[in-house]
Formats: C-alpha cells, structure tokens, sequence
C-alpha cells in the first residue's frame, strides 16, 4: 500500500516561531502537494512540487514556503507562525502517469494549532 | 483545470444507493473526473476516477453524462461507515498536469 506519513498528528506552537512540516511518501512518486483544510473552506493548495527542487504556488501560498531536497520528501516552512494559520495541515503524492494511476494518495494530516 | 459544482450536503438511508451529482460544464476533452472521500480528522481517500465511460470497482459507480458536463458517484449500498464529505474534481492525468485542486464537496450523512 501507498504510504503518505505526515512527521507529526498534532503541533502547538508559538507566534513567531519557524515551523516546519514534513512529509514523506514511499511509491516514488513525483508530485507531491500540500494543503490546509479550514472548517467551510474546503481543501485549499498551498504549494505543490512535480519534481526534486521544482515548487509551484497554489491557491494560498502567503506566509508558506516549502522545499523538497529529496523525491520522497516535501517540507512545508512557516517562516514565522501566526494565529491564522491554524489549521489542519494535509499532504499529498501522486504519479505523473497517464489516466490510471494517477490518483492522489494523502497523509493523515497535522493538526497545528499557534498560540 | 475546470471548476466543480456540488450540493453541499446530502442525505441517504442505510442499505439505500447513495448517488451523488457533480456538475463540470466547462470540463476539457483531456480532463478525467475524479471522486475521493473525506471522513471526519483523516486525509482524503481516492474513490474512483474515469474520462467519459462509466466505471465501477469495489467501493462505487462513475456515470459521465455524453456530454461530459456532469457526473454521478453512485454508493450502491450506503452503510453508516459511508458519512463524510465528497469531493469532484476535474484535472488533467499526465506530465505536466499537477494540480490537484479541491472545492468544498458534498457533506453525506448515511442515516440509520
């Protein structure tokens, strides 16, 4: 089974602070995403990667940044936490393939919370 | 990628078909239509995606309208484990296709 592992289930942090979130997936995949999901709001992209080193800016990228060193990992960067990027953070992977298997496989998410 | 457009919320009786509507008119000849599901503090799961004939596996049924321009997820025997929120989305499969963009879903509440 395709495994998407999110470093931590729950966060607290402090405004101010540099916060990271990691994210690894095993199935070799080359995009990988991140996003925040907000109560009414949906699913909303931050940042998502198709290739080691190569990001692209999503729908709310203010405030984030991300990196990916490594094709099995995508870290997602708070620079300096705030209150309203408390949030339940989600990361996902997928394949570049044509039509079939190209299906997003996703984290169980890391619910941060900044105080 | 072309937008979705869903209820917000749906509710079907246990052991009934639950089927679910997603709107896509503005969907590209090279877009697929993909369904995954969310149940309450997990990640997304993916359910079922399809181009323009109809699909079936394990956990649904995708029925594409000719025209393409909506769909329908159909759970053939909803169960109580089925509650959470759907999601349609429209994207394009392949290089150089990867964004992976949510809208807020359909809420399904699977009532006993």
């Amino acid at each position: 089974d395709v495994k998407v592992t999110q470093s931590s289930r729950y966060l607290v942090k402090r405004t101010g602070e540099k916060v990271f979130l990691e994210c690894v997936q095993d199935m070799d995949h080359e995009n990988m995403f991140w996003y925040r999901q907000d109560p009414g709001l949906g699913l909303r992209l931050i940042y998502f990667s198709y290739d080691v080193k190569m990001k692209e800016k999503g729908d709310i990228p203010e405030g984030y940044s991300v990196s990916r060193e490594k094709k099995e990992r995508f870290s997602l960067i708070l620079e300096s936490a705030s209150t309203n990027q408390t949030s339940m953070y989600l990361c996902a992977s997928s394949s570049s393939g044509q039509g079939l298997n190209t299906e997003a496989f996703f984290g169980q998410g890391t619910r941060l919370t900044v105080v | 990628d072309a937008k979705t457009t869903q209820p917000p919320s749906m509710d079907c009786a246990e052991g009934r078909a639950a089927n679910l509507p997603c709107n896509h008119s503005t969907i590209s000849g090279n877009e697929y239509v993909y369904w995954y599901r969310q149940i309450h503090s997990q990640g997304p799961q993916y359910i079922i995606h399809g181009l323009k004939n109809n699909e079936t596996n394990e956990m649904a049924s995708l029925i594409i309208t000719e025209d393409r321009k909506s769909s329908t997820l159909i759970l053939p025997h909803a169960t109580l484990r089925d509650t959470a929120v759907y999601y349609c989305i429209v994207r394009v499969a392949g290089a150089g296709s990867y964004q992976l963009t949510f809208g807020k879903g359909t809420k399904l509440s699977v009532i006993p």
